[in-house]
């Protein structure tokens, strides 16, 4: 059975930096199409980010520049390293696994929610 | 503002059908297949339909989908209490390289 546990939310100060971690359980991640998806408060879903199985990577471009993905194939774990975080940043994030021809995602974790206030 | 649009909100009685459209562009919808997620409040969404109607294993045949052109639809028959959540469509942007979702449509059974 597959597990998406995702941690590293929180309280954060705009401008300031946050990694999230999401822990796989009966896949393996460097053989798994991963992405983030987040969704701001009350708010739709938004695609932030995916990692192919060859480590190709594509962003949002919301978020170009600032996040980037990654994933630890010793830890069996997807990350999101999160730098200069704004307000409209704020919004549960889901990790999830990709699959099928264009991107649906089967599996998703129950989020974890990052907040940016001062 | 999302690139796939769909309406806000649909509702109708128990055991009827309800028809849920997500529209968008030749750069997405009109070259890719659409995925449509249920999420029920306070949980993560759930994959219902991918890949031109092909529903994962637990998903109910009352729930299938269609396209044409530039736009889909979400088809609910037998409507049932539980179904009440928001819906959301999913696919493929080539132009923007990466996943689009429309805004959700929150489902009312009335």
């Amino acid at each position: 059975e597959v597990h998406l546990v995702e941690s590293g939310g929180g309280l954060i100060q705009p401008g300031g930096s946050l990694r999230l971690s999401c822990a796989a359980s009966g896949i393996t991640v460097r053989n798994s199409y991963l992405s983030w998806v987040r969704q701001a408060p009350g708010k739709g879903l938004e695609w932030v980010s995916l990692i192919y199985t060859d480590g190709s990577i594509l962003y949002s471009e919301s978020v170009r520049g600032r996040f980037s993905i990654s994933r630890d194939n010793s830890k069996n774990t997807l990350n999101l390293q999160m730098n200069s975080l704004r307000a409209e940043d704020t919004a549960v994030y889901y990790c999830a696994r990709g699959t099928g021809i264009n991107w649906s995602f089967d599996y998703w974790g129950q989020g974890t929610l990052v907040t940016v206030s001062s | 503002q999302s690139v796939l649009t769909q309406p806000p909100s649909v509702s109708a009685a128990p055991g009827q059908k309800v028809t849920i459209s997500c529209s968008g562009s030749s750069s997405n919808i009109g070259n890719h297949y659409v995925s449509w997620y249920q999420q029920l409040p306070g949980t993560a969404p759930k994959l219902l339909i991918y890949d031109n109607n092909k529903r994962p294993s637990g998903i109910p045949d009352r729930f299938s989908d269609s396209k044409s052109g530039t736009s889909a639809t979400l088809d609910i028959t037998g409507l049932q209490t539980a179904d009440e959540a928001d819906y959301y469509c999913g696919t493929w942007d080539s132009t923007l390289s990466g996943v689009v979702f429309g805004g959700g449509t929150k489902l009312t059974v009335l």
